[in-house]
């Protein structure tokens, strides 16, 4: 069966320092996968979504970046953290043109 | 055109009473309508999906009712129950999940 990993779950980070959030997927090839950031109370806000390796598309500009180094691997990555980059960050991962989503248990980012 | 509108933000409902949320689209193009439910400090999780060829799908106490004239869906858990209290988020998408569009969330308190 499938099984995706996000890590950290929680992290507590000070502001203008470096950010990155590992995701794995396992037992499927060649998913697609995606970042979501979701702020307190609010709804889920797409970031970055990868059909392959190598292969970023981001939804709105801001100051973090995403890269897939492998095939079941996506990292969401910042320079210099602000403020407004705190919230819950989820991975998550679907196969082919299935709509179906699965998300990951996310990480708790709070920058100070 | 791409939004999802949810109602209520939130909600509080008695144990063993129907809990009803409500979700309204504009683009016409969506196929698929997918209900996740997401746990404090969780991801969400698929619930429940219907496409626009039925108006209602039941799955256990939850039910899809779809009104596609109105462009509206919602949600109905019958018989709630306090392990029910999450955020329930609704979604729209077509042509894959790269393509789903959130409704903001309703924040579901069962009282026992």
């Amino acid at each position: 069966s499938q099984t995706i990993h996000q890590w950290p779950a929680t992290l507590v980070q000070p502001v203008g320092s470096p950010l990155s959030l590992e995701c794995t997927v396992e037992g499927t090839s060649n998913p697609n996968l995606y970042w979501y950031r979701q702020a307190a109370g609010r709804g889920l806000q797409l970031l970055f979504y990868s059909v392959g390796i190598g292969q970023i598309s981001s939804e709105v500009p801001q100051n973090l970046s995403a890269s897939r180094p492998q095939d079941r691997q996506f990292i969401l990555s910042s320079k210099k953290l602000l403020l407004s980059d705190s919230g819950f960050y989820l991975c998550a991962w679907s196969a082919g043109q299935d709509e179906k989503l699965f998300f990951g248990s996310g990480t708790q980012l709070s920058v100070l | 055109q791409q939004q999802v509108k949810q109602s209520p933000q939130s909600l509080i409902v008695q144990k063993g009473g129907i809990s009803i949320i409500n979700c309204a689209y504009e683009n016409t193009a969506f196929d698929y309508f997918p209900w996740y439910q997401q746990f404090p400090g969780k991801g969400p999780a698929l619930l429940i999906a219907i496409r626009p060829d039925v108006s209602e799908k039941k799955e256990g106490r939850f039910t899809i009712s779809f009104n596609k004239s109105a462009k509206q869906f919602s949600l109905h858990i019958m018989d709630s129950q306090p392990g029910d209290s999450a955020t329930y988020f609704c979604a729209a998408s077509y042509r894959g999940a790269q393509k789903l569009v959130f409704g903001q969330g309703t924040r579901l308190t069962i009282n026992p």
